[in-house]
């Protein structure tokens, strides 16, 4: 079965730091393209990161410089490494898989759980 | 960004009825649309990719339509198990996917 398990989120203050971690089962993560999306309470969803198969990585303008996305393929894991946190990153964040058709990234087809980020004093 | 409006935000309808839920993307995305139904605490989940490709697994009455900026999905006859949150979603800017606000569906 192809899955995805978050973790590492919880409440931290304004400016604080903060490293979710996304363990894959299945598949594996260094030979495809991972993501990570969040969804602010009462909220829609929002593209945060990626990291492609070769290793390039690109973000949302909300987080780059602050957030960065990286993969362990020894422990078939991504994660994202969040410094200078705000109270507007609050959210669950989801880590998953890009769906690729024909070579191109085109949709998010595995999903994980969620892991909740509390950014507040 | 590429902005993408749904209507209506919420609909209300009875087991059997047709559904139709618009997506409108703020410029040209092609065909690269998706749709995602989301249940209360879980993850979304993928039912449409390209417009108009079902996902296996995903139940026929559910369909997508559209090309350019205007898209639509269509539950052909409404289940108890349909209610939920739809998403469109477009992977035209890669990796810059932008989804739309949601279209709550109550039965």
């Amino acid at each position: 079965e192809l899955q995805l398990v978050e973790s590492g989120g919880g409440l931290v203050q304004p400016g604080g730091s903060l490293r979710l971690s996304c363990a894959a089962s299945g598949f594996s993560v260094s030979y495809d393209y991972m993501s990570w999306v969040r969804q602010a309470p009462g909220k829609g969803l929002e593209w945060v990161s990626v990291i492609y198969s070769g290793g390039s990585t690109h973000y949302a303008d909300s987080v780059k410089g602050r957030f960065t996305i990286s993969r362990d393929n020894s422990r078939n894991t991504l994660s994202l490494e969040m410094n200078r946190l705000r109270p507007e990153d609050t959210a669950l964040y989801y880590c998953a898989r890009d769906l690729i058709v024909g070579a191109t990234p085109q949709a998010f087809d595995i999903w994980g759980q969620g892991t909740i980020v509390t950014v507040s004093s | 960004d590429i902005q993408m409006t749904q209507s209506p935000s919420s609909l209300s309808a009875s087991v059997g009825d047709r559904v139709t839920i618009t997506c409108r993307a703020s410029q040209y995305i092609s065909n690269f649309l998706n749709w995602y139904q989301q249940k209360p605490g879980k993850a979304p989940n993928l039912l449409i990719y390209t417009a108009s490709s079902l996902r296996s697994g995903v139940p026929s009455r559910f369909s997508g339509s559209g090309s350019g900026t205007d898209f639509t999905l269509t539950i052909s006859s409404l289940q108890p198990e349909d209610f939920g949150t739809y998403y469109c979603q477009q992977s035209y800017t890669t990796p810059s996917w932008t989804f739309g606000l949601g279209t709550t569906v109550a039965i």
